[in-house]
C-alpha cells in the first residue's frame, strides 16, 4: 500500500534555529496538509497546499512557517526562527481529493530547546 | 469557529465491552467525519468514515452513526480486545468544490480496554 514518507523522524534544534520538515506524499495524490500535535493533544491543522500554492492556513500557520514543493515529489515545512512551543510532532498528509480520506506520514517529532 | 468536541476524554471496558465515542460539530457544512486511531508515539489511521448522506456504516466490530440534524456522530466498538486501546480522534470536514480538505479533529479519546 502507498504510504506518505517524512524525514527526519526526530530533529532536535535550538531555539532561534531554522528547521526544514519533509514529505514525499503519495505519487498520484493532489493535496498535501501539515498537521501538528502537541504531545498529548488533538490534531491541529497547520495548511494547505494544491496546485502549487497554499489553500488554506490556520492561526497557527504565521510568518516564520512556510510549505513548498520544490521538485514535484518533495514537500516541505520550514520554520523560519523555532520557539520552544514549536516543539511537536508534525505530521504531513496527502490526498487524491478533498473529499478522500487522507493518508498520514509517521511524523517528525521536533524539540526545540 | 469551526469546532468538534469529542467525549468522553477517558473511556475504561472490559474486554469484551462495548465502547462508544461520541462527537459533536459546528460547522453544519461537514459533510464527511473520519474515525482515526493512534497509538502511541505513531501517525494517525484511519480506521472507518461516513459521510453526510448515509446514516450509520458498520466494518466488522467498528461502526459509525451520524445524526445531521443534532451534528452528533459516534464511533461504536463492539467485543473489545486489549489491542483496540489506543487514542481515537473523530474529525469533520466539508468536502466538494472550493473546499481544502481541511479536517477538524476532536481532543480525543484514550481508551484502555483491561483483559
Amino acid at each position: 500500500e502507498p504510504e506518505v514518507t517524512q524525514t527526519p523522524s526526530h530533529q532536535v534544534t535550538q531555539m532561534g534555529q531554522e528547521v526544514i520538515l519533509r514529505c514525499v506524499p503519495i505519487s498520484n495524490h493532489l493535496y498535501f496538509y501539515w498537521y501538528r500535535q502537541i504531545l498529548g493533544q488533538k490534531v491541529e491543522f497547520l495548511v494547505s497546499f494544491y496546485n502549487n500554492e497554499i489553500s488554506e492556513k490556520s492561526e497557527i500557520f504565521d510568518d516564520q512557517f512556510s510549505v513548498e514543493r520544490p521538485d514535484g515529489s518533495n514537500f516541505t515545512l520550514k520554520i523560519r526562527s523555532t520557539k520552544l512551543e514549536d516543539s511537536a510532532m508534525y505530521f504531513c498528509a496527502s490526498s487524491l481529493l478533498t473529499g478522500d480520506g487522507y493518508t498520514f506520514g509517521s511524523g517528525t517529532r521536533l524539540t526545540v530547546v | 469557529g469551526e469546532n468538534v468536541e469529542q467525549h468522553p476524554s477517558t473511556l475504561s471496558v472490559q474486554e469484551g465491552d462495548s465502547a462508544v465515542i461520541k462527537c459533536t460539530y459546528s460547522d453544519s457544512a461537514s459533510n464527511y467525519f473520519p474515525w482515526y486511531k493512534q497509538e502511541l508515539g505513531k501517525r494517525p489511521q484511519l480506521i472507518i468514515d461516513i459521510r453526510s448522506n448515509v446514516g450509520e456504516k458498520k466494518d466488522q466490530r467498528i461502526a459509525v452513526t451520524l445524526n445531521k440534524t443534532a451534528k452528533h456522530f459516534s464511533l461504536h466498538i463492539t467485543e473489545t480486545q486489549p489491542e483496540d486501546s489506543a487514542v481515537y480522534f473523530c474529525a469533520a470536514r466539508r468536502t466538494g468544490s472550493g473546499n481544502t480538505g481541511k479536517l477538524i479533529f476532536g481532543q480525543g479519546t484514550t481508551l484502555q480496554v483491561k483483559p
